[in-house]
């Protein structure tokens, strides 16, 4: 079974540009969550998504949406790129109940090295 | 509000022997999930280890335990048999209300 795929995997853009980002969950999975990683602030939750319907977010600028699609593929969206923006994004998809707890075990995908100029 | 806390940046372990790594957790929330994973140089996230909050067994999975103290709101991750594959960031996670929070990562470095 293949795994998360994440295109492009790497990006640079300049200031103000926008920058979109795909992530082609694992066949099956339906919940797709999203993660800003930076040296700084470590890893950051973004959003998450279930059946085209964004459950929760996290505390990030109305610059960061996504979506996702009925295949359960998801994309996100940064407009007005700032340098701090610059990060490596992951997607990470799962399936609701495949555990004891009923929790989500999250597989993710590469990642995408965003850099901002 | 969840918080997830590893208090080591950085352990060294020789190679072929065992090393724990820890973490701690606060939630209000009864039902949440802990997670490991490692993160090599390249960015992948790989999933080692998985505990329920009711689970009354700690988790195994191969090399991999986890040291699940629910009282102490403690979940370590022990590594047996150290292999110099294993150098890595290890971070811990926690599940709950449709979002998972990380911890700030354990950097392991294996010595031959």
């Amino acid at each position: 079974k293949a795994g998360v795929t994440q295109t492009p995997r790497y990006l640079i853009k300049t200031r103000g540009q926008q920058v979109t980002l795909s992530c082609s969950p694992i066949s099956g999975h339906r919940s797709v969550s999203w993660y800003q990683q930076t040296p700084g602030q470590g890893l950051q939750f973004l959003f998450e998504y279930f059946s085209e319907t964004q459950r929760n977010k996290g505390n990030f600028p109305g610059r960061f949406s996504g979506r996702q699609f009925s295949n359960s593929r998801s994309e996100m969206n940064v407009s007005t790129l700032e340098l701090g923006d610059s990060a490596l994004y992951l997607c990470a998809s799962s399936l609701p109940g495949q555990t004891s707890g009923g929790q989500e075990t999250q597989y993710f995908g590469p990642g995408t090295r965003l850099l901002v100029l | 509000a969840q918080k997830i806390t590893q208090t080591q940046p950085g352990m060294f372990v020789q190679e072929k022997e065992a090393v724990t790594l820890d973490c701690t957790y606060d939630t209000s929330d009864p039902s949440y999930g802990l997670f490991w994973y490692k993160q090599p140089s390249s960015g992948e996230m790989i999933f080692l280890i998985y505990q329920g909050s009711y689970d009354q067994q700690n988790a195994t999975e191969g090399r991999y335990s986890l040291n699940f103290q629910k009282a102490r709101k403690s979940a370590n991750l022990v590594i047996s048999a150290s292999q110099l594959g294993d150098s890595a960031m290890y971070f811990c996670a926690m599940f709950g209300g449709f979002k998972t929070i990380f911890g700030a990562g354990t950097r392991l470095f294996v010595k031959a």
